[in-house]
């Protein structure tokens, strides 16, 4: 069974603390993605990465940064954790043969839910 | 960018009933439109997908319709079962990236027994 395994669950932080959300896939994916869901606001893009060491910003990059240094795993890094950054966390990967022929099928993780205070 | 939207935020539905999700979107060289479904708790899963130049595509019980004139397509689920309850995410990549998908802001849809 294909995978995307968020590290942590649920998490709970405090203002102006270091946050790391690990994410790790075992489909050989080239494409791995950070969104964010919120209530309301559905899903929304984070960064992406397309290949190891390369990343893209989405459209909510502010107060964010990622890591990607080997395929199958891409990190989210909070530099410095404010409250409105609380909310639900999507890792994602996709493969580059399913770009290539026009779509771009998202498998997602079990999210990450952290709650900063 | 991209910017899609998504109606209704919620629809309820009974058992046996047609639902239908509408999602219209700015890009009109967007070219692939997927929905995905959220179960309570559950990942976002990829339920049926559309690329621009095909009108229809039907799977079972569901369908996806595409308007590139209008710049809308819409999510329909026949004889609706109570497992099809879930919050429903349309979303559309924009003819400018291969990798970006914008997403609308979900629809939650319950089925009364």
């Amino acid at each position: 069974d294909v995978k995307v395994t968020q590290s942590s669950r649920y998490l709970v932080k405090r203002t102006g603390e270091k946050v790391f959300l690990e994410c790790v896939q075992d489909m050989d994916h080239e494409n791995m993605f950070w969104y964010r869901q919120d209530p309301g606001l559905g899903l929304r893009l984070i960064y992406f990465s397309y290949d190891v060491k390369m990343k893209e910003k989405g459209d909510i990059p502010e107060g964010y940064s990622v890591s990607r240094e080997k395929k199958e795993r891409f990190s989210l890094i909070l530099e410095s954790a404010s409250t409105n950054q609380t909310s639900m966390y999507l890792c994602a990967s996709s493969p580059m043969l399913a770009l290539l022929s026009g779509a771009n099928v998202l498998t997602f993780g079990a999210g990450s839910r952290l709650t900063v205070l | 960018g991209e910017n899609v939207e998504q109606h209704p935020s919620t629809l309820s539905v009974q058992e046996g009933d047609s639902a239908v999700i509408k999602c219209t979107y700015s890009d009109s060289a967007s070219n692939y439109f997927p929905w995905y479904k959220q179960e309570l708790g559950k990942r976002p899963q990829l339920i049926i997908d559309i690329r621009s130049n095909v009108g229809e595509k039907k799977d079972q019980r569901i369908a996806v319709t595409l308007n590139k004139t209008a710049k809308h397509f819409s999510l329909h689920i026949t004889e609706t079962q109570p497992e099809d309850s879930a919050v429903y995410f349309c979303a559309a990549k924009g003819g400018g990236s291969n990798y970006k998908l914008t997403f609308g802001k979900g629809t939650l849809l319950t089925v009364n027994p």
